[in-house]
């Protein structure tokens, strides 16, 4: 079965600093791993998805991911952090072919000016 | 292109009720997925409709149902409601069934059971 596990329900960071949301996953074949960011009463918006390409995938607003098979990782990354960045980032994981995109608790990400 | 639309946005509905939420694909899309969002348990997937058949299932009990139609929209029904379906739906449409393609989401239908 999959599933994915977000480290830290809050993140909080200056503007201009260095974003990173951890995200690990688990899988028994190789799966295919989202980024998706939520602003208030808002959405769902896909920021960056692995498909077993290129394991760098950047994304919009700046934002990159490595997969890490040998860590189970797919952490996401954003050099400088911008005020408007601040919203819930999920990650998620699905089994090609399942439908069932499987998410993260969450990471509510705050920017202090 | 227009996105996903969802109607209606909000929805009060008492125990006991039924209701009925709706969503319309981006054009061209046939898959439509939705998904439940609560606080305690987070995003939770309920099931995928490509070509009016549903294709995937969650771990719902079967007060909850949807239906795809010809124009791909969907809609999502729940019977018997309870306070703890009170939550965000959400859903998403893509080209292609299974997850593999980019799921566009709607904006959610905030349903509120007392």
């Amino acid at each position: 079965a999959q599933s994915v596990t977000q480290l830290g329900s809050h993140v909080s960071v200056s503007e201009g600093a260095l974003v990173l949301l951890r995200c690990n996953y688990s899988s028994s074949v190789p799966p295919y791993l989202f980024w998706y960011v939520q602003y208030p009463n808002q959405g769902l918006q896909l920021l960056l998805k692995y498909t077993s390409a290129a394991t760098l995938v950047k994304g919009i607003n700046g934002f990159e991911a490595e997969f890490k098979k040998s860590e189970t990782s797919f952490h996401l990354t954003k050099p400088s952090a911008h005020m408007s960045d601040a919203a819930e980032y999920f990650c998620a994981v699905i089994l090609p072919g399942s439908g069932n995109l499987i998410f993260g608790k969450g990471t509510k990400l705050s920017v202090k000016p | 292109k227009a996105g996903v639309t969802q109607t209606p946005r909000y929805l009060i509905k008492t125990r006991g009720q039924q209701v009925t939420l709706s969503c319309s694909p981006i054009s061209g899309h046939r898959s439509v997925s939705w998904y439940q969002q609560t606080p305690g348990q987070g995003l939770q997937f309920l099931f995928e409709y490509f070509s009016e058949t549903q294709r995937n299932k969650g771990n719902f009990p079967g007060r909850f149902s949807g239906r795809q139609f010809s124009n791909s929209r969907s809609e999502m029904n729940v019977s018997t409601l309870e306070l703890g379906d009170s939550a965000l739906y959400l859903c998403a449409s893509s080209l292609a069934s299974g997850g593999t393609d980019t799921q566009y989401f709607g904006p959610g239908t905030r349903l509120t059971v007392l």
